[in-house]
């Protein structure tokens, strides 16, 4: 059964470095989606990209955040100087279509230190 | 803004039927998800529901009312391995199709 996939699984960086968290959706998924958990909270919601676009982002997407999908495959997120607050495990989904249910990869458990 | 509530912890025994219950308050409603999370582990898709009634899968039954902002997850035979906590996550109409997730339910399925 067709799965997301993420790299790396555990990332350990410093404060203030770039990090890039990497997602291969389902092949056929037009919808993409990054959510992140910090330790013992909600899933909270980062960012929808549909056709090569933001749909929508959240007050926690700030200018630190980008994403780009650089090839067919890939759905990439990353931080530009990273905070010890964006600790955390950071999720990527992907759906079929706008209202279908969003499939989640396994996550990149995201460690600023 | 939105506000999504479920409990924060139950607990079962093995071979019985809980109830999981969520309330929500929103505008723009656009469906309401239940998943399953493992500790550690990435959420995994159970439920669906947009219309008010009761959506049967296997073991597993959710349902709706949209008037109430209302919804439960049923899971019935309850196994060890449905130890793990329970997402209710509501999508809003232009939001991108976000989910917006609850703090989730904590379930022990004791022997």
């Amino acid at each position: 059964e067709p799965e997301v996939t993420q790299t790396p699984s555990h990332q350990v960086t410093q404060m203030g470095q770039e990090v890039i968290l990497r997602c291969v959706p389902i092949s056929n998924h037009l919808y993409f989606y990054w959510y992140r958990q910090i330790l013992g909270q909600k899933v909270e919601f980062l960012v929808s990209f549909y056709n090569n676009e933001i749909s929508e982002k959240s007050e926690i997407f700030d200018d630190q955040f980008s994403v780009e999908r650089p090839d067919g495959s890939n759905f990439t997120l990353k931080i530009r100087s990273t905070k010890l607050e964006d600790s955390a495990m950071y999720f990527c989904a992907s759906g079929l279509a706008a209202n279908n249910e969003q499939f989640f990869g396994p996550g990149t458990r995201l460690t600023v230190l | 803004g939105q506000n999504i509530d479920q409990p924060t912890e139950m607990t079962a025994t093995e071979g019985a039927i809980v109830q999981i219950n969520c309330t929500y308050q929103t505008s723009g409603f656009n469906g309401l998800f239940w998943y399953q999370q493992h500790a550690g582990e990435a959420p995994t898709f159970l439920s669906y529901n947009v219309l008010d009634g009761l959506e049967e899968k296997g073991r597993f039954s959710s349902f709706l009312s949209r008037s109430k902002g209302y919804s439960y997850l049923l899971l019935k035979e309850l196994q060890m391995k449905d130890s793990a906590s329970y997402l209710c996550a509501v999508r809003v109409r232009n939001s991108g199709y976000a989910l917006n997730f609850g703090k989730g339910t904590s379930l022990l399925v004791t022997p």
